[in-house]
């Protein structure tokens, strides 16, 4: 059973920094491109940050390009997301989620359960 | 742009059906986009894939009350039979080259 399970949430002063992990199970790790996809509390889903199983490709949403980065440790089945100088803006549940697809459509397939975080003063 | 527009909310009867729209921005009318299911305080779950010409592809273990549809640039998805674990937000999601990820705002079913 494909497992993803979010860690490291929790409440930042702003311009605070917090890491988020995701633990990885049930699949072959090293073999997909792993997603952090964001919902703000009583809004829609947002596309976050993508990185394929190389980490040869990396893409970020306009929203927190040159403030977070996504990494990951194949052989710890392991995804992150290091978020520095965080805002108000950016509190929201962040979930971990599998990228499927091929071609141009790719689409995610598996989600965790998610990690607040909260930034406030 | 590619821009996926939903309505914000819909309401149907238990035991009825419903049909939830996702539409998608002029000139990405041939955009294959996968609906996902949040139900109250929990994570999204993966429904199914949907390409343009209404062939559809479910993730494990969703029932056969789901299924999907197209007509140009409108992507459907009709959940018959309803039932009370069914209302929740449902959200349509495509791909773009240089966009990456792409969701619709999202629709609030309601269960009457």
């Amino acid at each position: 059973e494909v497992q993803l399970v979010e860690s490291g949430g929790g409440l930042v002063k702003p311009g605070e920094s917090l890491r988020l992990s995701c633990a990885a199970s049930g699949f072959t790790f090293s073999g997909y491109s792993v997603n952090w996809v964001r919902q703000a509390p009583g809004k829609g889903l947002e596309w976050v940050s993508s990185i394929d199983p190389s980490t040869t490709y990396i893409f970020y949403a306009d929203s927190v390009k040159g403030r977070f980065a996504i990494s990951r440790d194949n052989a710890k089945n392991s995804l992150y997301l290091q978020m520095d100088s965080l805002r108000a803006e950016d509190t929201a549940v962040y979930y971990c989620a599998r990228l499927s697809g091929s071609g141009d459509f790719y689409y995610f397939d598996h989600w965790g359960q998610g990690a607040l975080v909260t930034v406030s003063s | 742009q590619l821009v996926l527009t939903q309505s914000p909310s819909a309401s149907a009867s238990l035991g009825a059906s419903v049909k939830l729209t996702c539409t998608l921005s002029s000139g990405h009318s041939t955009y294959s986009i996968a609906w996902h299911q949040q139900q109250p305080e929990r994570g999204p779950r993966y429904l199914m894939n949907l390409n343009s010409d209404g062939s559809h592809w479910k993730g494990d273990g969703i029932p056969d009350r789901f299924s999907g549809s197209s007509s140009g640039a409108e992507r459907y998805l009709t959940i018959s039979s309803l039932q009370s674990e069914d209302e929740a937000d449902y959200y349509c999601q495509t791909w773009g080259a240089g966009i990456q990820g792409v969701f619709g705002g999202g629709t609030k079913l309601t269960v009457l």
